[in-house]
């Protein structure tokens, strides 16, 4: 059972370039989710999805575009990277339901932008 | 009112002692408090959660302690070992929103 898996593991861009990191999950889970990871900023919510073709806005989604045309893939969209999106990115996925369901999160794609 | 306030930023625990991370919120429909643990290069990993009707959990050398009056929470971890080293992070969600707030995160270093 592999979990979440994000690809790719590290990635450096230009300025301007554009790309899509990937996140597929592989246990049925509803919701999928996109953070990013600054020094002292924790994790922060990009992006969010409750269902295949329903996404929605976290604390910071401006600069990045997300889908779900499946239950487990998710993939997170930066049309003109910025150096301000030089972070970790971590993909996640849970249960939704009634309740809180504890979320499963990928290993993280560090991402450098020059 | 969405924030979850987390210190101390880093903690250096003698092999054997208490590590106590806290945590504190403002919005009371937080309703699930969820504590995860990171290692260098891996993803946050649930280590332990609690939900409001409870003052304390405990599993293993982990410990939540849970203060709804003054919307505090707390990890304490027992015979702290080198092994445990890494950041922790707290986070606190309210059933319906499928949001999780995080804590900016403390790293920990167990010497020993």
């Amino acid at each position: 059972n592999a979990g979440v898996t994000q690809t790719p593991k590290f990635q450096v861009l230009k300025t301007g370039q554009s790309m899509t990191l990937q996140c597929a999950q592989d246990m049925n889970h509803e919701y999928m989710s996109w953070y990013r990871q600054d020094p002292g900023m924790g994790l922060r919510l990009i992006h969010y999805s409750v269902g295949a073709g329903i996404t929605d806005q976290g604390e910071v989604p401006n600069g990045y575009n997300v889908s779900r045309s499946t239950t487990e893939d998710f993939p997170l969209r930066l049309l003109s990277a910025a150096p301000s999106q030089t972070s970790v990115y971590f993909c996640a996925s849970r249960r939704t339901g009634s309740g809180n369901q504890p979320q499963h999160f990928g290993d993280g794609t560090r991402l450098s932008i020059l | 009112q969405q924030q979850v306030k987390q210190s101390p930023q880093s903690l250096i625990v003698q092999k054997g002692g208490i590590s106590i991370i806290n945590c504190a919120y403002e919005n009371t429909a937080f309703d699930y408090f969820p504590w995860y643990q990171q290692f260098p290069g891996k993803g946050p990993a649930l280590l332990i959660a609690i939900r409001p009707d409870v003052s304390e959990k405990k599993e293993g050398r982990f410990t939540i302690s849970f203060n709804k009056s003054a919307k505090q929470f707390s990890l304490h971890i027992m015979d702290s070992q080198p092994g445990d080293s890494a950041t922790y992070f707290c986070a606190a969600s309210a059933s319906g929103t499928y949001k999780y707030i995080f804590g900016t995160g403390t790293r920990l270093k167990v010497l020993a």
